[in-house]
């Protein structure tokens, strides 16, 4: 049981460039989500989803896109990445979006953007 | 206004020492409440969830008061181990979203 992992776990990229950031979960969670974290700003929700098929915006999506074929994987692409998302992605995936549940979360990617 | 409030400290406080945290949620929609821990250049994990008559697990107690919105964790006989980012973290009854303060840092020195 591997729980949440991530890929890659460090990335750079020029301004411009594109990339996905793969996110994977073996536990049949029905919510995954993406969050960006900074310095002093805390986890901030960029996209959700609450099964195949189904996503939504969370606080920061502008510049992300996200899919959900499958209820393992949750990627998360980058269009064309700027400086100001140089930060720290965590994806996480829980039992339901709502209620007592624990968030699992991976390992996390960071990335620069130049 | 922030959804979730915290002090982000430094707090730095001697082993042995009882440590507390609050955190301040602004949605009365609120419902369920957490305090997760974050190791340097890691992953959150969850510490605790927080029920209305508060709970205990060994050293850690957390509390709710609904009436002022406010979530606290208290932390006694402080560790070296117990040195980590406490993410307070709440969501509604609605809206599938988890919302993190942007948490409280605490240093236990030997």
């Amino acid at each position: 049981n591997a729980g949440v992992t991530q890929t890659p776990k460090f990335q750079v990229l020029k301004t411009g460039q594109s990339m996905t950031l793969q996110c994977a979960q073996d536990m049949n969670h029905e919510y995954m989500s993406w969050y960006r974290q900074d310095p002093g700003m805390g986890l901030r929700l960029i996209h959700y989803s609450v099964g195949a098929g189904i996503t939504d915006q969370g606080e920061v999506p502008n510049g992300y896109n996200v899919s959900r074929s499958t209820t393992e994987d949750f990627p998360l692409r980058l269009l064309s990445a700027a400086p100001s998302q140089t930060s720290v992605y965590f994806c996480a995936s829980s039992t339901s979006g709502t209620g007592y549940n624990e968030q699992f979360f991976g390992p996390g990617t960071r990335l620069t953007v130049l | 206004r922030k959804e979730v409030e915290q002090d982000p400290g430094p707090f730095n406080v001697p082993e042995g020492a009882t440590v507390a945290f609050n955190c301040t949620y602004s949605n009365s929609a609120s419902q369920s409440f957490f305090w997760y821990r974050q190791d340097c250049r890691k992953e959150p994990k969850l510490l605790m969830s927080v029920y209305s008559s508060g709970n205990e697990d060994g050293r850690f107690t957390a509390q709710l008061n609904r009436a002022s919105q406010y979530i606290s964790l208290l932390i006694r006989d402080s560790k070296l181990s117990d040195s980590a980012t406490y993410l307070c973290v709440v969501n509604r009854r609605t809206g599938n979203q988890f919302y993190f303060g942007t948490g409280t840092s605490l240093t236990v020195i030997p």
